[in-house]
């Protein structure tokens, strides 16, 4: 069954830290893997996309790494602001196919 | 670009009623899903449509939920009769293209659902 599973569950840091976030699958066959971050009572959004022969992918102080050999996945936050608290979610594509599998997210508290 | 509009934003209804979600797209893209999201289950896959015209809609829990594309600017999403365990925020996305790499998905911002 495809699963992607996401470690911690939620995580509070002071601003200015950095943290890192992650995500493992067993989605087979593999097309991408998207994180989202999801602002309370908002819809998620993009943060980025890596498929199969990406490493590396960066946004601004988002940072996404990808291992395909071991289905994991990270994202490091660097220097964390208060906007940054949200919940990220770990999405992955399987090849050929519209369905996304979620992870159930990691609630992420910036405080001051 | 206003990006996925859905409406309303909170609904709160009585348990039996009907109750309609409804969804814009963004202009152009031909693929529609309609997704609900619990604390339990986070977020899950009700129905897909592509160029209006339901593909897959294993995900629907039951008969009690519905969900139609009349057009390529609109979609709903309807329960009838309504239960409190739908209780559940409810998002609509759009893609410009269905299941390839590189193509986002546009989530809407929810439909928040309290049925009592």
């Amino acid at each position: 069954k495809n699963q992607v599973e996401q470690s911690p569950q939620s995580l509070i840091i002071l601003e200015g830290k950095n943290c890192t976030l992650q995500c493992n699958y067993t989605v087979s066959p593999f097309s991408n893997l998207r994180w989202y971050k999801q602002d309370t009572g908002r819809g998620p959004v993009s943060l980025t996309i890596m498929t199969f022969s990406e490493n590396t992918k960066s946004n601004g102080r988002y940072t996404a790494t990808l291992d395909a050999d071991t289905k994991q996945s990270s994202l490091h936050i660097t220097a964390s602001q208060l906007s940054d608290s949200a919940s990220y979610i770990c999405v992955v594509n399987g090849a050929g196919s519209y369905q996304l599998t979620f992870g159930k997210g990691t609630k992420l508290s910036v405080i001051p | 670009d206003a990006g996925v509009i859905q409406s309303p934003r909170h609904e709160v209804t009585e348990m039996g009623q009907e109750v309609t979600l409804r969804c814009k797209p963004i202009s152009g893209h031909n693929s529609l899903f309609w997704y609900r999201q619990t604390m339990m289950r986070g977020l899950e896959l009700l129905i897909y449509f592509n160029n209006n015209v339901p593909i897959d809609d294993s995900g629907m829990p039951e008969d009690r939920f519905s969900a139609k594309m009349p057009n390529a600017s609109f979609s709903t999403l309807k329960i009838q009769p309504s239960e409190p365990r739908d209780s559940a925020v409810y998002f609509c996305a759009s893609s410009p293209q269905t299941g390839l790499a590189n193509y986002g998905y546009t989530f809407g911002s929810g439909t928040r659902l309290t049925v009592v």
